[in-house]
């Protein structure tokens, strides 16, 4: 089943513009993980954020995670060619050992030089 | 470097013909899964394994068959029963089995059904 939703489905920016994607799922969740996927290639992981955190930060990558509105959102800052790339996000739902995260449809990030 | 080697990159199948997609990681991780992809789509998951000799069926298992016999190693065998198996297939592991760890994925295998 699909959980997660991102939005929106494609986003076209310059260099140096920031980015902002954003995630709604549905259930009651214990982890939200957004992943990076270039074309045709494997997803790379980029930042975990759990349930009872509201915002984390990796370099130029910030997340912020909203329980009561079961949605997140992933920036980037400062984008550059290449993090053009499809993004995920994934959910981990209650309980932990449904060893199974439900991932969205992912965003198409297009950043022109 | 530790990782996840997926192999073929790239497979093409008669139908009727059942085909076996290779996952190998030197991760020293416990839980293998098999994820399926489609043009567009987010990631359904096949089967996944938490330990050797041990696995079980994700939210799309049917047409599809695995093992784990090494913990190093989790083919995944895609049969002449899988209705629409032209797709990209993913591998992953983790640590430990449960949802809270990241996932670490291979490149992916593109089967093509003639």
């Amino acid at each position: 089943s699909q959980q997660g939703e991102e939005d929106p489905q494609a986003l076209s920016i310059q260099e140096g513009e920031n980015a902002t994607m954003n995630c709604s799922y549905k259930t009651s969740i214990n982890n939200l993980q957004w992943y990076r996927q270039n074309s045709g290639r494997g997803l790379v992981h980029l930042i975990l954020i759990r349930s009872n955190e509201r915002e984390k930060h990796s370099g130029r990558l910030r997340v912020t995670l909203d329980t009561s509105k079961k949605s997140s959102s992933l920036l980037i800052t400062a984008s550059r060619a290449a993090d053009t790339a499809s993004y995920f996000c994934a959910t981990g739902e209650k309980p932990t050992n449904t060893d199974k995260l439900i991932f969205g449809t992912g965003t198409r990030l297009q950043v022109f030089p | 470097d530790g990782g996840i080697t997926q192999s073929p990159k790239y497979l093409f199948r008669k139908e009727g013909q059942n085909v076996t997609l290779s996952c190998e990681q030197n991760l020293n991780h416990d839980a293998m899964y098999w994820y399926r992809q489609d043009p567009g789509q987010g990631l359904r998951l096949i089967y996944y394994s938490q330990i050797v000799n041990d696995f079980q069926k994700g939210d799309i298992a049917e047409g599809y068959s695995v093992s784990r016999e090494k913990k190093e190693s989790f083919p995944l065998t895609v049969t002449s029963a899988q209705k629409n198996p032209t797709a990209f297939y993913l591998c992953a592991s983790r640590e430990t089995g449960g949802n809270t760890g990241e996932l670490f994925f291979g490149e992916g295998s593109r089967l093509t059904v003639l």
